[in-house]
């Protein structure tokens, strides 16, 4: 069956930088794409954007360039978040999650990777 | 991209029917039949319940329904039940090649 798992709870200072992962089972790694989501504390979902897994092009969503990176180790069926320079509203759940035609239906998903940002 | 506008909260009683309704722009819901619905449990990922408007995954019950009209899309679940009590979220493809949420309705099984 269909499985991402994500890497575990992050406590990092800001001005640091978290890289989450999210590792994928149970189907053809690089038939879909890897998107993630962000969910504030008691907030809704934000799409952050996502990657190409055939190509590793990246598609960054509007308020997450410069200071977000997707990549990919297709060797190992993992996908990777990377944050620089945290600030305190980055405090958040991260989602993975599989997408259909890239981007337009995720449908599944990883357990989240709460990253909090605090001196 | 702004996201897509739901109402905060709908609530209903067990075995009522209520909606939620989606409404965006036509260069995001009403440009294109890429409308997902997700229901998300407190500390949950969320999961999806409708895919392209109104198509139901394997496994999701049909009390389920989804359908668009113009920039609105809406959820409807009948049959309320206990355990539909969640936060629900619309997406939309956009024309930019991106994808938008909406902010969320929670609903409530009074």
């Amino acid at each position: 069956q269909v499985q991402l798992v994500q890497s575990g709870s992050e406590l990092k200072k800001p001005g640091a930088s978290v890289k989450v992962s999210c590792k994928a089972s149970g189907y053809s790694f690089t038939d879909y794409g890897m998107n993630w989501v962000r969910q504030a504390p008691g907030q809704g979902l934000e799409w952050m954007g996502w990657i190409n897994t055939n190509t590793g092009i990246p598609k960054y969503g509007q308020g997450f360039t410069g200071r977000f990176v997707f990549s990919l180790d297709t060797s190992v069926r993992t996908a990777y978040l990377q944050i620089s320079s945290l600030k305190a509203e980055d405090t958040a759940k991260y989602f993975c999650a599989r997408g259909t035609r890239g981007t337009s239906l995720l449908g599944y998903w990883g357990q989240g990777t709460l990253v909090t940002v605090s001196s | 991209q702004s996201a897509l506008t739901q109402p905060a909260s709908v609530s209903g009683s067990p075995g009522q029917s209520i909606t939620i309704s989606c409404t965006g722009t036509s260069s995001d819901v009403g440009g294109y039949n890429y409308v997902s619905w997700y229901q998300q449990h407190p500390g949950k990922a969320p999961k999806l319940m409708i895919y392209d408007v109104s198509q139901r995954p394997s496994g999701i019950s049909s009390r389920f329904s989804g359908s668009k009209s113009g920039n609105t899309a809406s959820l409807t679940i009948s049959g309320l039940q206990a355990e539909d009590e969640a936060d629900y979220y619309c997406s939309s493809y956009t024309k930019s090649s991106t994808l938008v949420f909406g902010g969320g309705t929670k609903l409530t099984v009074l």
